[in-house]
C-alpha cells in the first residue's frame, strides 16, 4: 500500500503566480519529509526538507509546510519560474532514516 | 555537488541476456539505494545497502540481485532480462541521518525487447 500519495498528477501556474503542490501521507511513523525537482532524462535532485518537529522550513522561493494531525504537507514555490517547471516528488522517512518512500510526483508546468 | 553516476544512460537488449547496471558514487556514503520507476508512478524500493557486505531486499519484489563489495560501488544485475523488467532504475546515496537527502544518478533507462 502507498504510504506517499500525491493526488494530483499535474499543475498548471502562470510566471509569478504561486504554485502548490500537495502531498498526503499515511504512516504516522514518518519523521522527516523531503521534496525532489526531476527534469526529463535526470535523476531527482533534493530541493527542501522538513523534520517532524517543525512546521514550515523556507528556502528562497521555495516553503515546505508539514500539518501533522492531518498528515499532509505542501510545497509552495513563490514567484513560479518557467525553469521550475519539472516533476516534484514528495518523500518520507521514518526516524533511522534508512529508508525513503515516494509519492507518484506532480508535473508542474509553469507558463510564461 | 553530488557525485553519483550510473551506466548505462540507456540500453536496448534481448529477452534472456545478462545485465548489469553499474552505480558508483565518490562521496563516500555507507547507505546505497536501488529504485525502479515507470512513468507517472513512484519510485520504488528494490534493493539497499547499508554498508560494504550489507544487502538488503526492498518493499518491491525484484527479480534482480545486487551485491557492495566497495563503498562506492553497487551493482545491479539481472540474470535473464525480461519485457516485464522494462523500466527507469534509479541509483541513489546518502550519509543517513537527519537533514542528509538522498543523491540520485541519472538512471538507467531499461528497455528488454
Amino acid at each position: 500500500d502507498q504510504q506517499v500519495k500525491q493526488n494530483s498528477p499535474s499543475l498548471s501556474v502562470q510566471e509569478g503566480r504561486i504554485s502548490i503542490l500537495n502531498c498526503d501521507y499515511t504512516n504516522s511513523m514518518f519523521d522527516y519529509f523531503l521534496w525532489y525537482k526531476k527534469y526529463p532524462a535526470e535523476g531527482p535532485t533534493f530541493l527542501i526538507s522538513i523534520s517532524s518537529i517543525k512546521d514550515k522550513n523556507e528556502d528562497g522561493r521555495f516553503t515546505v509546510f508539514l500539518n501533522k494531525s492531518a498528515k499532509h504537507l505542501s510545497l509552495h514555490i513563490v514567484p513560479s519560474q518557467p525553469g521550475d517547471s519539472a516533476v516534484y516528488f514528495c518523500a518520507a522517512s521514518e526516524y533511522n532514516f534508512n529508508k525513503f518512500y515516494f509519492g507518484s510526483g506532480t508535473k508542474l508546468n509553469v507558463k510564461p | 555537488e553530488a557525485d553519483i553516476y550510473q551506466t548505462p544512460r540507456y540500453l536496448v537488449i534481448g529477452t534472456g541476456k545478462k545485465i548489469t547496471l553499474e552505480c558508483s558514487q565518490t562521496m563516500g556514503h555507507d547507505k546505497m539505494y536501488w529504485y525502479q520507476q515507470d512513468p507517472g508512478m513512484e519510485l520504488h524500493l528494490i534493493h539497499y545497502s547499508y554498508g560494504v557486505n550489507s544487502t538488503e531486499k526492498g518493499d518491491l519484489s525484484s527479480e534482480s540481485t545486487v551485491s557492495r563489495i566497495r563503498t562506492e560501488h553497487f551493482p545491479l544485475t539481472l540474470e535473464s532480462a525480461r519485457p516485464s523488467h522494462t523500466s527507469q532504475y534509479l541509483c541513489a546515496s546518502t550519509e543517513g541521518g537527519p537533514g542528509q537527502p538522498q543523491h540520485f544518478g541519472d538512471g538507467t533507462r531499461l528497455s528488454i525487447l
